[in-house]
């Protein structure tokens, strides 16, 4: 089935450690897109990418690293720096020049 | 940049009655409008959208208005049923700017059997 595959579903980290949050999609979408959501807010945008080898800072960049080596993966690292890390992650992705956007089924990181 | 407003953050209806929920926004540029609903521990899904140059759409029990004068738009549910108990999401960016989507805080809707 085509779709948007996020793992782990649920991540525990300990304070200063990183992790990383892996997001693939099998739709040939060009961009993708990270955004997390806290209780009570509408979803704040972390990282985008609208082409391979290329990637831009959202509204909420600090903490957050990314990568984007090939067209079906962005994986989205949670650094030490993210002062309050915990929350649930959306990945997404659209095809170029069109506005909709497919979510992945999230990934709750919880720094214990 | 873009700031959307949606009210109200709770709703609860009886099944069968109909439920609104409303969204302002601010910037003038936006002429996308999508509503995404979000079940528990799922990622957003996108139920229906509207663009500036249309005033009305309708899917099935769902419809969107806009009213790009005013600055506002809401999603209509009718007949609801327990399957629509979830959050709303409303959400405004200008056309092809998907890094510019900014959304609402949502709304949780209840529907009491």
């Amino acid at each position: 089935d085509g779709g948007i595959t996020q793992s782990p579903k649920y991540l525990f980290r300990k304070e200063g450690q990183n992790v990383t949050l892996s997001c693939e999609q099998n739709l040939n979408h060009d961009a993708m897109y990270w955004y997390r959501q806290d209780p009570g807010q509408g979803l704040r945008l972390i990282y985008y990418s609208q082409i391979v080898n290329d990637f831009q800072k959202g509204d909420i960049a600090e903490g957050y690293s990314v990568s984007r080596e090939k067209k079906e993966s962005f994986p989205l690292t949670v650094t030490s720096a993210q002062k309050n890390p915990t929350a649930f992650y959306l990945c997404a992705s659209s095809r170029a020049n069109t506005n909709t956007i497919y979510f992945g089924e999230g990934s709750w990181l919880t720094v214990v | 940049g873009e700031n959307v407003e949606q009210h109200p953050s709770t709703l609860s209806v009886q099944e069968g009655d109909s439920a609104v929920i409303k969204c302002t926004y601010s910037d003038s540029a936006s002429n996308y409008f999508p509503w995404y609903k979000q079940e528990l521990g799922k990622g957003p899904q996108l139920i229906i959208d509207i663009r500036s140059n249309v005033g009305e759409k309708k899917d099935q029990r769902i419809a969107v208005t806009l009213n790009k004068t005013a600055k506002h738009f809401s999603l209509h549910i009718t007949e609801t049923q327990p399957e629509d108990s979830a959050v709303y999401f409303c959400a405004a960016s200008p056309n092809f700017g998907n890094e510019k989507l900014t959304f609402g805080t949502g709304t949780r809707l209840t529907i009491i059997p």
